[in-house]
């Protein structure tokens, strides 16, 4: 069975930059799909970050281009997600998932001083 | 970026009776045979679950009385007996090009 779990801190200051680890069980890194990161922002709907595939080839959401990376941790078997320059519009729910699923069950953060 | 509208943004339903979700894109999702067009279900306090893919495939463990439909730039999400367990917020989103993008949103809940 196939689980990812998000890792990182809950509490950002503005300017600073998010970092969050997603750990993958029971599949590999490897393995031939996109890893993908997905956001919630309180009250409001989903917005699609980015995704990185095995290769290390990635795509990024234009709206967040500028700040993502999104990279991949083979020998940890995770991949991760920094968004520099954050603000108040950054605070939400952030989920990894795996393509075609599933989805982590998402962890909040709060970017504030 | 390609646009994706769902409607409606709420359904109260009955349970026993069908319910239906429409999704639009603003250009077609069509390409290689298939539509690149996914369906998902966000019950309260849990995350996202994948319902459907390339527009018409169950994800393992779906019930058949959920079922996906469409072609082009209209997609159908219909489900023919509405239980309890099945409300909470329906997003679509297609995969077709990046960056990947979803509809609002469709609440369902029970009357």
């Amino acid at each position: 069975q196939v689980q990812l779990q998000e890792s990182g801190p809950g509490l950002v200051k503005p300017s600073g930059t998010l970092s969050l680890t997603c750990a993958v069980s029971g599949a590999s890194i490897n393995d031939s799909y996109w890893w993908t990161w997905v956001r919630q922002p309180p009250g409001k709907g989903l917005e699609w970050i980015g995704e990185i595939y095995h290769s290390g080839s990635t795509n990024y959401n234009p709206s967040l281009k500028s700040r993502v990376t999104i990279s991949v941790d083979k020998s940890k078997n995770q991949f991760s997600l920094n968004l520099s320059s954050v603000t108040a519009a950054d605070t939400a729910v952030y989920y990894c998932v795996k393509g075609g699923g599933p989805w982590g069950l998402g962890t909040l953060v709060t970017v504030s001083s | 970026d390609i646009v994706m509208t769902q409607s409606p943004l709420s359904l109260p339903v009955t349970p026993g009776e069908p319910a239906s979700i429409s999704c639009r894109s603003s250009q077609s999702l069509h390409s290689s045979g298939h539509y690149y067009l996914d369906w998902y279900l966000k019950k309260p306090g849990q995350s996202p679950q994948l319902l459907m893919y390339l527009g018409s495939n169950r994800a393992s463990g779906v019930p058949d009385r959920i079922s996906g439909s469409g072609s082009g730039t209209d997609f159908t999400l219909k489900i023919s007996r509405v239980e309890a367990e099945d409300v909470g917020v329906y997003y679509c989103m297609q995969t077709l090009q990046t960056p990947r993008t979803f509809g609002q949103g469709t609440k369902v809940e029970i009357k």
